[in-house]
């Protein structure tokens, strides 16, 4: 799950075992979410995203489950692979501050080969 | 496409030193931001803008100033610098969504500020 702080939880999984990241959010009236990848040194990059209207969404080896009744995200990560190695943020859409993207503190991810 | 940019890459400033972030984007985005990140934390948003010619204040805005006077650009600026704002600064910028809140956001690389 996430945390605020200086040490984030940590996920380690075995190559080719599929992972589940966690992300718990703050506000009900929250319309739109996202799941962004941090790799050392770069920006944030879009994995995937939900809406609010739905409960589940699957890209790419990934699927992203959303359940409104407890304000809760998971990322899910099918045959997890080295290049997965990274920090997951998930961001909840408020519409004050322009549609602002409010971000969890983060979960990092170690693939173990 | 170049997608978002941010220059300088690294910087060392001084207590009280000025300098000025540049950020710019060439997917026609009308929203930009600038967010700061610090350790353990996730990304918190400093100032905004909805547009060529505004700017809004975000979570953390002491401190800081900008300015978005090209659709393409969004400039990040400190007056007189603080330790306390040693971070990574990125920039990210999106499109207008339709009647429903869709806002992903396209990060630029960050920019490594150490204020001694």
């Amino acid at each position: 799950g996430e945390s605020v702080g200086l040490h984030l939880p940590t996920l380690s999984v075995q190559e080719g075992d599929n992972s589940i990241i966690n992300c718990a959010y703050s506000n009900s009236a929250s319309d739109y979410f996202i799941w962004y990848k941090q790799e050392s040194g770069k920006g944030p990059q879009f994995i995937i995203d939900i809406r609010s209207n739905m409960d589940k969404r699957q890209g790419q080896r990934v699927t992203v489950l959303l359940n409104k009744t407890v304000k809760h995200l998971s990322l899910q990560i099918a045959a997890t692979q080295p290049g997965d190695s990274a920090v997951y943020f998930c961001a909840e859409n408020r519409k004050e501050y322009g549609n602002k993207l409010v971000f969890g503190a983060g979960t990092i991810l170690r693939v173990k080969s | 496409n170049a997608g978002v940019t941010q220059t300088p890459k690294f910087r060392v400033l001084k207590t009280g030193q000025s300098m000025t972030l540049l950020c710019a984007q060439d997917m026609n985005h009308e929203y930009m931001y600038w967010y700061r990140q610090d350790p353990g934390m996730g990304l918190r948003l400093i100032h905004y803008s909805v547009g060529e010619g505004t700017t809004a204040k975000g979570e953390v805005p002491d401190g800081y100033n900008v300015s978005r006077l090209k659709k393409q650009n969004f400039l990040l600026g400190l007056e007189s610098a603080a330790p306390s704002q040693t971070s990574v600064y990125f920039c990210a910028s999106s499109y207008i969504s339709g009647k429903s809140s869709y806002n992903e956001q396209f990060f630029g690389p960050g920019t490594r500020l150490t204020v001694l």
